[in-house]
């Protein structure tokens, strides 16, 4: 079982509303990713970190923002959640490596209203 | 260009009974990794198998093996004998590259796999 951790499972918020969601791991993984999915679609990456201070943007253009400061935490921040913000979020983390799988927590599903 | 073809949205299977899940990928690195996850309904990924592109046997994992034809660029999922919770998204992923600090995993669209009793 992997030892990855998101909260809250599920958030409904209100326009404008400034939201954080929560990431964490206690693999001791350099690399962390937020994963974005539409019901039944595909995943899009939004962001990933290889450690502690890097952050990068994915292929899809996100208004969210990450931080890292810590190994083992990688929370995703929208300032003014939208609508269009509806989805779900996976956080996931691996060693580095061609060959490691990512660990993926159990997501968070937020609507937006 | 989509570095993933999943071209199948839905699949059918008795209880059972085999099933290929279908998957071509699109590089030009010689190195690089695919990847199959399982995803319920209720939202997690699940990894089920890795095949490296330096592998020279197919990977397999109990019940999942996966068909690596290197010169056609596929990475076919087979599940034996399907069971009703074998029924979930099917995601086909790739890295590419060597080194600690390059690429992500690449998803394609995913397949719908229904198992029927």
């Amino acid at each position: 079982e992997a030892d990855i951790y998101q909260t809250p499972r599920y958030l409904v918020i209100g326009t404008g509303k400034k939201i954080t969601l929560e990431c964490s791991q206690t693999m001791g993984h350099d690399k962390m990713y937020w994963y974005q999915q539409d019901p039944g679609m595909e995943l899009h990456l939004i962001h990933y970190s290889y450690g502690v201070n890097s952050t990068e943007k994915g292929d899809l253009s996100s208004e969210s923002t990450v931080s890292r400061i810590r190994t083992e935490h990688f929370p995703l921040t929208l300032e003014s959640a939208r609508p269009s913000h509806t989805s779900q979020y996976l956080c996931a983390s691996s060693y580095p490596g061609r060959d490691t799988e990512a660990f993926f927590g159990q997501g968070t599903r937020l609507t937006v209203v | 260009a989509q570095k993933i073809t999943q071209t199948q949205p839905g699949m059918f299977v008795q209880e059972k009974e085999a099933v290929t899940l279908d998957c071509t990928y699109d590089t030009s690195d010689p190195s690089y990794g695919l990847f199959w996850y399982k995803q319920p309904s209720s939202g997690e990924m699940i990894f089920l198998i890795y095949q490296g592109s330096y592998d020279q046997q197919n990977a397999t994992e109990g019940r999942y093996s996966l068909n690596f034809q290197k010169a056609r660029k596929s990475a076919n999922l087979v599940i034996s004998a399907s069971q009703l919770g074998d029924s979930a998204m099917y995601f086909c992923a790739m890295r590419e590259g060597w080194g600690a600090g390059y690429s992500t995993l690449t998803f394609g669209k995913g397949t719908m796999l229904l198992v029927s009793p």
